[in-house]
């Protein structure tokens, strides 16, 4: 299995351009999140989604936008690229359950420069 | 969001046992403690989830006192390949209730 994909690995967007980056999984897991990692920082929640057609917000979701389509598919659309969005983002997929964290696997990551 | 509190880093050197502790004073009744690792350029990988006592798994144990509020991940015996940051999550139910925070920075020295 190929676990969970994230295209692309790299990206320089310059400031006001818009772009798409996409996460894919093939566990038919119903949980799927972003993440933005800043340098030294932890992880912070953008969107997430319980299931196709339900996507909420994170702990910093301004200037990012979700959608839902498809239980494998979850993208995070950039509306307008700003310097303060260069960041490593990550998407992750685990299945609901009610104890703990559980098992969440994540991509790769997509390394953004806005400049 | 139930928060965490670890230590920023720590050093140890290869063959060593570490020992990194996570406080969490407000742990509630049903939640459960997990730990995930993540290496330079990559994206968290889980590690070990427990509730009380102790659990072990084929790379580390943890270790959750009666009260709770504290939890210890044991990595036996680090190897180089084990320097990475360590986060503690603490929580129930959807991954969106977990908080990261900033996880502690392992250095393992030859």
């Amino acid at each position: 299995n190929a676990g969970v994909t994230q295209t692309p690995k790299f990206q320089v967007l310059k400031t006001g351009q818009s772009m798409t980056l996409q996460c894919a999984q093939d566990m038919n897991h119903e949980y799927m999140s972003w993440y933005r990692q800043d340098p030294g920082m932890g992880l912070r929640l953008i969107h997430y989604s319980v299931g196709a057609g339900i996507t909420d917000q994170g702990e910093v979701p301004n200037g990012y936008n979700v959608s839902r389509s498809t239980t494998e598919d979850f993208p995070l659309r950039l509306l307008s690229a700003a310097p303060s969005q260069t960041s490593v983002y990550f998407c992750a997929s685990n299945r609901l359950i009610l104890q703990g964290a559980g098992e969440a696997f994540f991509g790769q990551g997509t390394r953004l420069t806005v400049v | 969001l139930a928060k965490t509190t670890q230590p920023i880093s720590m050093d140890s050197y290869e063959g060593q046992e570490v020992n990194i502790t996570c406080s969490h004073n407000n742990i509630a009744t049903n939640d459960y403690i997990t730990w995930y690792q993540q290496f330079p350029s990559q994206g968290p990988r889980f590690i070990i989830q427990g509730y009380k006592t102790k659990v072990t798994n084929e790379v580390a144990s943890l270790f959750i006192p009666a009260d709770r509020k504290s939890s210890t991940l044991s990595l036996p015996r680090v190897s180089l390949s084990d320097t990475a940051v360590y986060y503690c999550l603490v929580g129930e139910g959807n991954f969106n209730k977990f908080y990261f925070g900033s996880g502690t920075k392992l250095n393992v020295k030859p």
